[in-house]
């Protein structure tokens, strides 16, 4: 089985200020990596993935993750945050490979953005 | 078009009954889940559904049961509704290939 630690409930954050929420997994086999954000009152929209490759991934919106195996974290960041960034971040594991498992999620970081 | 519909959007319903969420998608994925959010917005997988395999986290109590009609479907029915299954339900699908998954916008139970 998969679990994921979201270390920080809540991050806020001065507008324009870079941002890192952070993300680590536990997993005795490979693992495929998501963020995923949700707006208030909306469902959830995927900002990007690890699947294998590089281990820097870039998402939509601006947001970048780097995947770090030694220490099984997935930390999500952004260079410079806007008030629209305002909203719950989801980190999310399954393990990889085909078959009909779903996602593990984190309990989630509500980032707040502050003018 | 909606990637993944849920409907309804919102169900307010009395403990004791028995009630149903559809869930469709049209983006020819191959499996279907069902999610629960609760108000601390923790998100837990309930179940996952393609048309070889049916998995069911064990957690889950059996009134609650999914019913696929086709690939394309994946409803949710609960029977005898209780107040602590007031929560938000979210439909999502994924295709092999790993896209990723889309999730549904969400349908809010409350039972009173």
């Amino acid at each position: 089985a998969q679990s994921v630690t979201q270390l920080d409930s809540q991050v806020p954050v001065f507008e324009e200020a870079p941002v890192e929420l952070r993300c680590n997994y536990s997993s005795s086999v490979s693992v495929y990596l998501f963020w995923y954000v949700q707006y208030p009152n909306q469902g959830l929209q995927l900002l990007l993935k690890y699947l294998s490759g590089s281990t820097l991934v870039k998402g939509i919106n601006g947001f970048e993750a780097e995947f770090n195996k030694s220490q099984t974290s997935f930390h999500l960041r952004k260079p410079s945050v806007h008030i629209s960034d305002t909203a719950e971040y989801f980190c999310a594991v399954r393990k990889a490979g085909g078959g009909a498992d779903g996602l593990t999620f984190g309990k989630g970081t509500h980032l707040i953005i502050q003018p | 078009d909606t990637a993944v519909s849920q409907t309804p959007k919102y169900l307010v319903t009395q403990m004791g009954n028995d009630k149903s969420i559809k869930c469709e998608q049209n983006l020819g994925h191959d499996t279907m889940y069902w999610y629960k959010q609760d108000s601390k917005k923790f998100l837990k997988i309930m179940f996952s559904y393609n048309n070889k395999e049916l998995i069911i986290n064990e957690t889950v109590p059996n009134r609650f049961s999914p019913k696929s009609p086709d690939k394309a479907h994946l409803n949710l029915h609960i029977n005898s509704l209780e107040l602590g299954d007031s929560a938000v339900y979210f439909c999502a699908s994924s295709q092999d290939n790993w896209g990723g998954y889309t999730f549904g916008s969400g349908t809010r139970l409350t039972v009173v």
